[in-house]
C-alpha cells in the first residue's frame, strides 16, 4: 500500500478553521483518500474520502491537489468535540484485500 | 452509534488461557474486518470475512482465529494468551467488502487485558 504522511499533532483554537495535511506522493490512479478520526476511548470514525475532486460533507472538506501527490482535511470550525486522531489513508490494492492501513494520524488539540 | 457491537466491552484473564470476541456487523453489511490497537504498534489489521468467507490476512497470529456465521456475526478466538495480546481489538463492517470507496463502520472495541 502506498504511504501516507502526516504532523503528529497539530494544535487549534475553539470555532477557528483547521487544515490538516496529508502527503502520499507513491498515491496510484486508481487509491482513494480516505480521513477517519479517533475520538478518545472510541472506534475510528469514518469523516470523508475522495479520489479526484474536492469533497464536502457535513464533517468536513476535503482538498486534493491537482497531481494528487497530497490532501488536506478542513474542518471549518473545529469544536471540542473534534479532539482526536485523524488518520488519512489510501485504499486499493488487489481485488481480495479492502482493509484500512492505518499510520500514527496527527494528533489534534483543541484549545477553548 | 455506529450500528457495529461488540461483546464484552472488557476482558481480564490470564497468560495461557484462551478467549472469544464477538461482533455483530450493521444490518446489511456483508464484510467483517477486525483490527488490534495496542500502545506500540497501534491499530492494525488482522483479518477479512466477507459472506462467510476469509477474505483477507493481515498482521495476525497462528494463535488468533476467525470465523462469520450464517447469520453475518464473527467471533476472534484468542489462544495461548500472552502479555503482549493486550489490546483494544476493533471490529468494522461494510456494505459491500470489494470496493475501494466503501467507509468502514467501527464499533465500540473490546479492550483485553492480559495479566
Amino acid at each position: 500500500d502506498a504511504k501516507t504522511t502526516q504532523p503528529n499533532s497539530m494544535e487549534s483554537n475553539e470555532e477557528e478553521p483547521v487544515h490538516l495535511p496529508c502527503n502520499h506522493s507513491t498515491i496510484s490512479g486508481t487509491d482513494y483518500i480516505h480521513w477517519y478520526r479517533q475520538l478518545p476511548s472510541q472506534g475510528p470514525e469514518y469523516v470523508i474520502h475522495g479520489l479526484t475532486s474536492n469533497v464536502n460533507n457535513r464533517m468536513a472538506s476535503l482538498a486534493i491537489a491537482e497531481d494528487r501527490k497530497s490532501s488536506t482535511l478542513i474542518l471549518h470550525r473545529a469544536t471540542l468535540r473534534d479532539a482526536a486522531v485523524y488518520y488519512c489513508i489510501l485504499r486499493g490494492g488487489d481485488t481480495g484485500r479492502r482493509a484500512l492501513t492505518f499510520g500514527s494520524g496527527t494528533r489534534l488539540q483543541v484549545q477553548p | 452509534d455506529s450500528g457495529v457491537t461488540q461483546t464484552p466491552k472488557h476482558l481480564i484473564t490470564a497468560t495461557g488461557q484462551r478467549v472469544t470476541l464477538r461482533c455483530s456487523p450493521r444490518s446489511g453489511d456483508l464484510s467483517v474486518y477486525w483490527y488490534q490497537q495496542s500502545l506500540d504498534q497501534g491499530l492494525q489489521f488482522l483479518i477479512q470475512y466477507y459472506n462467510g468467507e476469509e477474505r483477507a490476512k493481515g498482521n495476525i497470529l497462528e494463535r488468533f482465529s476467525a470465523q462469520q456465521f450464517p447469520d453475518l456475526h464473527s467471533e476472534l478466538n484468542l489462544s495461548s494468551l500472552e502479555l503482549g495480546d493486550s489490546a483494544l481489538y476493533f471490529c468494522a463492517s461494510s456494505v459491500q467488502g470489494l470496493a475501494r470507496n466503501n467507509e468502514q463502520f467501527f464499533g465500540p472495541g473490546t479492550r483485553l487485558t492480559v495479566l
